[in-house]
């Protein structure tokens, strides 16, 4: 059973066209992040959401913006998608914030043309 | 500023062999440390988490160890086979009220038959 859902799993979109990444989770867990993991390097933290707080990473561009309606979902919003913004974005929840396994999602696999 | 970095980045081994993969980090302050699986173009599965207190940690053929004082950890897979093939990576949990984990670029390992 999946815990945490992803879609769409690839996205294609245009230079500068607004695009909204979407996670869901079944583990009503109080916390989840989104990282950027680009091509052959390390998945980024971008930011988080501890239940309806937001923590947004330092160097994470204003380009990048999420949204936390309820416990179940988070959107990653990208306001005007550059083709270095081309990269695998992960989401992930954790029931808490210290001491605790991170769940991960299939990702979602975004393309800039 | 946590750094964490994985030698070798890559790794060819016959079926059955052992091996060990190394994960380094600069600052000893960390909450704990988790190693991950990331199969191509998919999300990462936790395979196994130390905590700060602890030396390590064992799931079947996988042992983690940790030592905080020298910044290091090692993840061993006895006995590996071809399922094996995948890109290892771990990563570190700083903070206190972020949860956030700094990942190595990992290990790309291929178990050949």
């Amino acid at each position: 059973d999946a815990m945490v859902i992803q879609n769409p799993r690839y996205q294609v979109t245009q230079f500068g066209k607004p695009v909204t990444l979407s996670c869901s989770q079944t583990l009503n867990h109080n916390v989840m992040y989104w990282y950027q993991q680009k091509s052959s390097q390390a998945p980024k933290l971008l930011f988080h959401y501890y239940d309806k707080d937001f923590n947004n990473e330092a160097d994470t561009p204003d380009n990048f913006q999420s949204r936390r309606p309820n416990t179940s979902f988070c959107f990653l919003d990208i306001r005007s998608p550059g083709l270095g913004d081309a990269a695998m974005y992960l989401c992930a929840t954790s029931r808490d914030l210290l001491s605790e396994t991170q769940y991960f999602g299939p990702g979602t696999r975004l393309l800039v043309l | 500023k946590q750094e964490v970095t994985q030698i070798p980045a890559a790794l060819s081994v016959p079926e059955g062999e052992n091996l060990v993969l190394n994960c380094s980090f600069t600052d000893s302050a960390i909450y704990n440390l988790q190693w991950f699986r990331q199969d191509p173009g998919k999300g990462l599965t936790s395979l196994l988490l130390i905590q700060s207190s602890q030396r390590e940690q064992t799931s079947g053929r996988l042992n983690a160890s940790l030592d905080k004082s020298s910044g290091r950890s090692t993840l061993y897979i006895a006995a590996s086979q071809p399922g094996d093939s995948a890109t290892y990576l771990c990563a570190v949990r700083i903070g206190s009220n972020t949860g956030k984990l700094i990942f190595g670029q990992g290990t790309t390992l291929q178990v050949k038959p």
